[in-house]
């Protein structure tokens, strides 16, 4: 079975820039989630999607980030424009939803790697 | 609203000793509880996991967790650690939404 494929792994780019992650989840989970971890820092979550609808993005900085999923599949995490704390890595996850949230271990991507200089 | 604690940020134990990584939850309700660990460069890897029934479960790679209502721990353990579980330690949490904990560094020394 396929896992989470996330790209790029890498990226540096210049503050005030833009940048765009893709995520694709393991095929038929209906939950995605995107997270940012700073170094030292634990998993925070940004926005979590339930098929191509929003669930939580209680932390998500609307101002410079956004996030789609398109048709409840692929989504993008994009960041415009970006400051030097955004350096960090930015984890996706997927996760199989069903009654009783019996399902509910998330799987994760490699992440990318942000360096804002 | 929910939360997670781990009060440790680093550990040291010797190859060969047991291990104990502490984790507190915050929530009205008995949550679901994961561990997770995280190698230099590598996503989250899944541990083990408590839904509900016996409060001692059992994960890959050696690991063992137990849930205490009373104490709104859900601790990690192992009795005999070899130097490859060296890595980054995540106690979540999932009520609706997985929040994470700060993490526990494990070092092994030889």
């Amino acid at each position: 079975e396929a896992g989470v494929a996330q790209s790029p792994r890498y990226k540096i780019i210049e503050k005030r820039q833009s940048v765009a992650f893709w995520c694709n989840p393991i095929s038929g989970h209906a939950t995605l989630y995107w997270y940012q971890q700073i170094l030292g820092q634990g998993p925070k979550l940004l926005i979590q999607f339930q098929n191509n609808g929003v669930v939580d993005d209680s932390q998500l900085p609307k101002d410079r980030f956004s996030a789609e999923r398109l048709k409840g599949v692929d989504s993008t995490l994009k960041i415009q424009p970006a400051k030097l704390e955004d350096s960090a890595v930015y984890l996706c996850a997927s996760s199989l939803e069903s009654r009783g949230w019996v399902n509910t271990e998330a799987f994760f991507g490699q992440g990318t790697r942000l360096t804002v200089v | 609203a929910q939360s997670v604690t781990q009060p440790d940020i680093h550990i040291t134990v010797s190859e060969g000793a047991s291990l104990e990584l502490r984790c507190n939850y915050s929530y009205g309700a008995t949550p679901y509880l994961f561990w997770y660990v995280q190698s230099p460069g590598q996503g989250l890897q899944l541990l083990l996991k408590y839904f509900s029934g016996d409060t001692l479960v059992q994960g890959i790679k050696g690991f063992e967790a137990e849930f205490k209502r009373s104490q709104s721990s859900f601790n990690l353990r192992k009795p005999s650690v070899h130097w490859s579980d060296a890595a980054e330690y995540f106690c979540a949490t999932h009520t609706g939404k997985l929040i994470f904990g700060q993490g526990t560094t494990l070092q092994v020394k030889p």
